[in-house]
């Protein structure tokens, strides 16, 4: 089983719909959790941490469920400017700085 | 702010050759890390450095691949010789370490071996 699994897409949606995308890891000992998003040819960045509350950033909503270990990425009012890979990121091992990447899901926007 | 800065962004070389990536990591980033992505395997780790020791070298493919961080501000990632399965994009990432974990990558290198 991967430490961090994803649906891969493609998610294609018309512009202003709501997606959303769920990840699940396997080490339930994992403390912090992220998305990043990573654009064609270029490198990953820091979308939002997810906190064990909930958070948003503006029409992001982040969630973590640690009794079944999945955490969601609400998207809210789709641009075409969203259409990108989404990477679910997890610290695994706590003992580690290391971080642990999904395979990414790919979110394409249409007009 | 200067993010993280990598040379050269785009490198191709011939197999047998030496290749050598360069990091600047954000000042004041305690955490260096080099991955490697290609569609196969994903973003994968390679190594990882704390002030500049080097922590975790377990993703290191072979002994091909090597890894230094001279100073805080910079570091190298050599493949010798390369072959053309070394093919991918190199990033570097940096981490402030003050109980934070999220980590600010480089914009990359991509490297072609033929």
């Amino acid at each position: 089983r991967k430490e961090v699994e994803q649906d891969p897409g493609p998610f294609n949606v018309p512009e202003g719909a709501t997606v959303a995308f769920n990840c699940t890891y396997s080490n339930s000992a994992s403390q912090s959790f992220f998305w990043y998003r990573q654009d064609c040819r270029k490198e990953p960045k820091l979308l939002m941490s997810v906190y064990s509350s909930g958070n948003e950033d503006g029409r992001f909503t982040a969630q973590l469920n640690r009794a079944s270990q999945y955490i969601s990425l609400l998207i809210r009012d789709s641009k075409l400017s969203d259409s990108a890979t989404y990477l679910c990121v997890v610290n695994a091992d706590t003992g580690r700085r290391a971080l642990t990447f999904g395979s990414g899901t790919r979110l394409q926007v249409q007009p | 702010d200067a993010g993280v800065i990598q040379s050269p962004r785009h490198e191709v070389t011939e197999m047998g050759q030496e290749v050598t990536l360069r990091c600047k990591p954000i000042s004041g980033h305690d955490y260096l890390f080099w991955y490697r992505q290609t569609m196969m395997r994903g973003l994968e780790l390679l190594i990882y450095f704390n002030n500049n020791v080097p922590i975790d070298d377990s993703g290191m493919p072979e002994d091909r691949f090597s890894a230094k961080m001279p100073n805080a501000s910079f570091s190298t990632l050599k493949i010798q010789p390369s072959e053309p399965r070394d093919s991918a994009v190199y990033f570097c990432a940096s981490s402030s370490g003050q109980g934070a974990y999220e980590q600010y990558f480089g914009p990359g290198t991509r490297l072609t071996v033929t």
